[in-house]
């Protein structure tokens, strides 16, 4: 199983709204990833957890707040987002024996 | 800095081979990886080598890399309308996995 389970695949919010953004991989990885990425562009690092804490926030508004429950999930909240922040949000995970890293199908955010 | 660049645009005629081709800077890079995005899809993780290897081969892909010239190649064998995508070349850069991306190369096969 390499997969990256992203969930949900497509969420529409309004500026005020609180949503969550989840991600979950089952190959035992211990390090996991929070990409953002625009239209034809590559991903942009925003955070990196590693054996479930944050080792890397790449200067990313607090609008975004990653959370690690276990090393399996990965979730991003979401709170008074702007409209430059629509966008596709991937999940990558990093499997230490081999260099793999795996990415998510990616949750496509829209904020209206 | 670090830096990644690629040829932003390739076009094939189906059935050809392709070469995709790669620059970096980071003379330490651990990994050196191929992702391929088709439209509206995530990354898919086409194939990756490490740094202390010259090539790698996968079925239709054969990864060259020169540590020397510090260049990487991605080769896809019979290149079908299926391969159509944007592919990014990346290197990983320190022990935290940090990846430096390239700007993406756009393969469009023609029949």
């Amino acid at each position: 199983d390499t997969e990256v389970t992203q969930t949900p695949k497509h969420l529409v919010m309004g500026m005020t709204n609180k949503k969550s953004l989840k991600c979950e991989q089952h190959m035992g990885h211990r390090a996991m990833y929070w990409y953002k990425q625009k239209a034809k562009k590559p991903p942009e690092l925003m955070f990196v957890y590693s054996y479930e804490k944050l080792s890397i926030n790449e200067s990313v508004p607090s609008r975004f707040s990653p959370e690690c429950p276990n090393s399996s999930l990965l979730n991003l909240h979401l709170h008074a987002l702007q409209p430059e922040d629509s966008a596709l949000y991937l999940c990558a995970s990093f499997g230490a024996r081999g260099g793999e890293l795996f990415f998510g199908e990616g949750s496509r955010l829209t904020v209206l | 800095g670090e830096d990644v660049e690629q040829s932003l645009f390739l076009s094939v005629r189906e059935g050809d081979s392709s070469v995709i081709n790669c620059t970096y800077t980071d003379s330490s890079s651990t990994y050196l990886y191929w992702y391929k995005q088709e439209p509206g899809a995530g990354l898919q993780l086409l194939t990756y080598i490490f740094s202390n290897m010259d090539m790698k081969q996968d079925q239709r892909l054969t990864v060259l890399l020169n540590k020397k010239d510090k260049h990487l190649s991605l080769r896809i064998a019979d290149t079908q309308t299926g391969d159509s995508a944007i592919y990014f070349c990346a290197e990983s850069a320190g022990n935290n996995r940090k990846l430096i991306w390239g700007l993406g190369t756009s393969l469009a096969v023609n029949p």
